[in-house]
């Protein structure tokens, strides 16, 4: 158990839909990552907030955003969802800017 | 562009025998490297990291070599474990950024551990 959380666990919709994924950190941890894993692209990470900032952008469409809370949860919101978005979805947390990250059990996204 | 590269997809390796995965970068900038192992249906779990001013990391079972010259990276793990089947990580980092910013992950290598 890595202690960082990620709910739901499992989300199905429909393209065209939002849908929002939430992210504890690790207790202490300021920095908070979001990766997609897809079958054909694996793991790539997507946004980094830090202590309530965007910190990094990585690969993140337009379509996607995040936030980070005072209480350092963050959620990644996705709409207009598109097929192609179905993906397992990754949290990761670390305590400062380049400690080791650690990762949630991920949020497995189906778009029919 | 994939800068992080497992060229393996997977390895079949004996209990008791070395296990060694293999990745490769070609972004010259990246100073900090991890191993994660995954299983299905769990996040990925960090396994040992090295930074780039060294050339060796060890940690009980495993160890990860970096040669920066090759831009190439391997872990060993000795002896090899059923435990340690498993999808195997290679990622990258860019430290003197100024941050750790997002990982670059390779696409992994499936490591069965046969009795």
């Amino acid at each position: 158990d890595s202690g960082v959380t990620q709910t739901p666990k499992h989300l199905i919709t429909a393209t065209g839909q939002r849908v929002t994924l939430r992210c504890s950190p690790r207790s202490g941890d300021l920095s908070v990552y979001w990766y997609q894993q897809s079958l054909d692209q694996g793991l790539q990470f997507l946004i980094q907030y830090y202590n309530g900032e965007e910190r990094a952008k990585g690969n993140i469409l337009e379509r996607f955003s995040a936030q980070q809370f005072p209480d350092l949860h963050s959620e990644l919101n996705l709409s207009s969802l598109e097929l192609g978005d179905s993906a397992l979805y990754f949290c990761a947390s670390s305590s400062g800017h380049w400690e080791t990250q650690y990762f949630g059990p991920g949020t497995r996204l189906l778009v029919l | 562009d994939q800068q992080v590269k497992q060229n393996s997809p997977s390895l079949s390796v004996q209990e008791g025998r070395i296990s060694i995965l293999n990745c490769d970068y070609t972004n010259s900038m990246f100073d900090y490297f991890l191993w994660y192992k995954k299983y299905p249906a769990e996040g990925p779990t960090f396994l040992i990291s090295i930074s780039s001013i060294k050339d060796k990391n060890e940690d009980g079972r495993f160890t990860v070599f970096l040669n920066k010259s090759a831009k190439h990276l391997s872990l060993h793990i000795v002896p090899s474990q059923p435990g340690d089947s498993a999808v195997y990580f290679c990622a990258a980092s860019l430290l003197s950024g100024g941050g750790a910013d997002g990982l670059t992950f390779g696409k992994g290598t499936h490591l069965i551990i046969q009795p």
